[in-house]
């Protein structure tokens, strides 16, 4: 069962705007990651954040962690319109041999 | 970084007959693979964990006789649905998981969108 809600669903904005998109999940976690999908393709993996950290920049990327929450968040910042994608996170619980439970999605769309 | 190929992309196919779907890691050794389904606009659906040499493990609610995965190899993977039928229509995504310091994460196969007429 999935176990990351994401919100919102989907988020339109504009180019140059930033995006933030949440996830929320339920159990304990080793890590936590985020991956992107453009329509009809596989997933491309963006950003992982352990559990003992609480953010992370990669380029134009941040995500922050919050573990007492059960909560981490995507920002995007000067977005554009090739960001355009569904955006995923996806908890590892870090047992051996655990698999990746992902989140619902966000859907973004930036308007040139 | 780490590739995964999945073939074919896109499968069209009659009701009762069999498809096979291929996953391979093509330059780097994956132990382990995972098999998933999506529907349209929503998230990915875990179907299977697939280990080299072993029997693959499945989630709950899909079936083993329905859905046969082989992982000879350890660059090779294979989903197949077995007397296919339009409900099984879908989107599924293949992926391994890295080696090394990228081991935590997931390399995923760019997907085959199977319909059934």
């Amino acid at each position: 069962s999935q176990q990351g809600e994401e919100d919102p669903q989907a988020l339109s904005i504009q180019e140059g705007e930033n995006a933030t998109m949440n996830c929320s999940y339920k159990t304990s976690i080793n890590n936590l990651q985020w991956y992107r999908q453009n329509s009809g393709r596989g997933l491309v993996h963006l950003i992982l954040i352990r559990s003992n950290e609480r953010e992370k920049h990669s380029g134009r990327l941040r995500v922050t962690l919050d573990t007492s929450k059960k909560s981490s968040s995507l920002l995007i910042t000067a977005s554009r319109a090739a960001d355009t994608a569904s955006y995923f996170c996806a908890t590892d619980e870090g047992t051996s041999g655990s698999r990746l439970t992902f989140g619902e999605g966000t859907q973004l769309t930036v308007n040139p | 970084g780490a590739v995964v190929s999945q073939h074919p992309s896109r499968v069209i196919c009659k009701s009762g007959t069999s498809v096979k779907i291929e996953c391979r890691s093509l330059d780097f050794q994956a132990t382990t693979m995972f098999w998933y389904r999506q529907f349209p606009k929503q998230s990915l659906m875990l179907m299977a964990t697939s280990n080299e040499g072993s029997k693959a493990t499945y989630e709950q609610g899909v079936e083993k006789d329905k859905f046969l995965i082989n992982h000879a190899s350890l660059t090779l993977s294979t989903l197949t649905v077995t007397s296919a039928h339009p409900e099984d229509s879908s989107f599924y995504i293949c992926s391994a998981r890295g080696q090394g310091g990228s081991n935590e994460k997931l390399f995923f196969g760019s997907g085959t969108q199977l319909s059934v007429l």
